[in-house]
């Protein structure tokens, strides 16, 4: 199993990033992913998931209405749309995948990518 | 929100000794726990889930017992690759899916 995540930079505040997260080794559409970020110095935070077929997706309340978790199994890539960035949104951004093989976002993750940085500052 | 509360933040322990981590839950997560490693700089990994189900090709050593809001994390002997933070995690009630804050295992 292997996780590659692109697309971190630095972006001003109320700019936007697109984040992905090339997958392989498993069969992708099977497992349900997610988006897990980290601040500087801080500890882990669940930020979005999305089921195996992408008929269900989820997130965290804070980025609510600005990132968008998608996928494209033909692909093997899951996405993280960001928009109106703020300071507050500066962390590692790690792609995880579900450890169950249902496809329904069970959250708890048995692989990790190695993560993209995603600085937001002026 | 279910909050995830660690303790200690930081526990110093020497080489081969026993360490043994808390987590608690602010509501009732039956065994839906989980908890992770993380070295420096590096991912996070998956040591435990099920509250005491190893994953795939952790040592022995790490143990999980728990259930509804208290629950442990025990290393048996430390190795020198086990200092880390280590993270729990619930998957009872979501969303949102949550962390606790670490404990950080350092050598004493």
């Amino acid at each position: 199993v292997q996780l590659l995540e692109s697309g971190g930079g630095l972006v001003q505040p109320g700019g936007s990033l697109r984040l992905s997260c090339a997958a392989s080794g498993f069969t992708f559409s099977s497992y349900a992913m997610s988006w897990v970020r980290q601040a500087p110095g801080k500890g882990l935070e669940w930020v979005s998931s999305i089921s195996g077929r992408g008929g269900s997706t989820y997130s965290v309340d804070s980025v609510k209405g600005r990132f968008t978790i998608s996928r494209d199994n033909s692909e093997n890539t899951l996405y993280l749309q960001m928009n109106s960035l703020r300071a507050e949104d500066t962390a590692i951004y790690y792609c995880a995948k579900d450890l169950s093989p249902t496809g329904a976002v069970a959250a708890h993750f048995d692989y990790w990518g190695q993560g993209t940085l995603v600085t937001v500052s002026s | 929100e279910i909050v995830m509360t660690q303790s200690p933040a930081t526990l110093s322990v020497s080489p081969g000794e026993r360490a043994t981590l808390s987590c608690r839950a602010s509501q009732y997560v039956s065994t839906n726990l989980a908890w992770y490693q993380q070295n420096p700089g590096q991912a996070p990994r998956l040591l435990i889930y099920g509250t005491s189900t190893r994953a795939t090709g952790v040592p022995a050593r790490f143990s999980g017992s728990g259930s509804g809001t208290d629950f442990t994390l025990t290393i048996s002997s430390l190795q020198s690759e086990d200092f880390a933070v280590y993270y729990c995690q619930q998957y009872n009630n979501w969303p949102p899916w949550t962390f606790g804050q670490g404990t950080k295992v350092e050598i004493k």
